[in-house]
């Protein structure tokens, strides 16, 4: 357990819906992060969030957004949802604004 | 636009032997690499480090190496063990505002025979 909690783990839902994926860090991190791991790919950033605020972002795309709460919990809500979407998200947390990240086990979407 | 890049997409080794896994990067913005392992269903845990100021960090059967000049940085085990079999991810983080994001390559799949 690497203290990164994610949930849900597995994600089956339909093109065109909505879903919202949840993080929690390790007791302490203030800073999360959101990895894509597509078929055959290595992990593309996403997003940032260090205590509440957008640090930095990546590829992410218009219909993804994300948001980090007061209590440092994270949620990634992804809609209009496409095939190509279909893909481990990962969410990881460290202590600062940078330094070595945790992952958790990831949550596997499926779109059908 | 590929900024790390690992062009081995497999390694087999037997056990006990060393494993040398290889990582390429293009931007010079680069200032602290990573190494993570990944098992299957599980998220990637990290291994070893290195910061651009240095050329070799160990820990214990690890060993990374960075090659500033040739933007190129090795991870190596010994001896290999059975429980080594993974997926190895090298990262990169920039310098700069670029925070903690991690730029990935693709991955390298080890496998150790007994």
């Amino acid at each position: 357990d690497s203290g990164v909690t994610q949930t849900p783990k597995h994600l089956i839902t339909a093109t065109g819906q909505r879903v919202t994926l949840r993080c929690s860090p390790r007791s302490g991190d203030l800073s999360v992060y959101w990895y894509q791991q597509s078929l055959d790919q290595g992990l593309q950033f996403l997003i940032q969030y260090y205590n509440g605020e957008e640090r930095a972002k990546g590829n992410i795309l218009e219909r993804f957004s994300a948001q980090q709460f007061p209590d440092l919990h994270s949620e990634l809500n992804l809609s209009s949802l496409e095939l190509g979407d279909s893909a481990l998200y990962f969410c990881a947390s460290s202590p600062q604004d940078r330094g070595i990240s945790t992952f958790g086990s990831g949550t596997r979407l499926t779109v059908v | 636009d590929q900024q790390v890049k690992q062009n081995s997409p497999s390694l087999s080794v037997q056990e006990g032997r060393i494993s040398i896994l290889n990582c390429d990067y293009t931007n010079s913005m680069f200032d602290y690499f990573l190494w993570y392992k990944k098992y299957p269903a599980e998220g990637p845990t990290f291994l070893i480090s290195i910061s651009s100021i240095k050329d070799k960090n160990e820990d214990g059967r690890f060993t990374v190496f960075l090659n500033k000049s040739a933007k190129h940085l090795s991870l190596h085990i010994v001896p290999s063990q059975p429980g080594d079999s993974a997926v190895y991810f090298c990262a990169a983080r920039g310098g700069g505002t670029s925070y903690g994001k991690l730029t990935f390559g693709q991955g390298t799949i080890l496998t150790v025979h007994p």
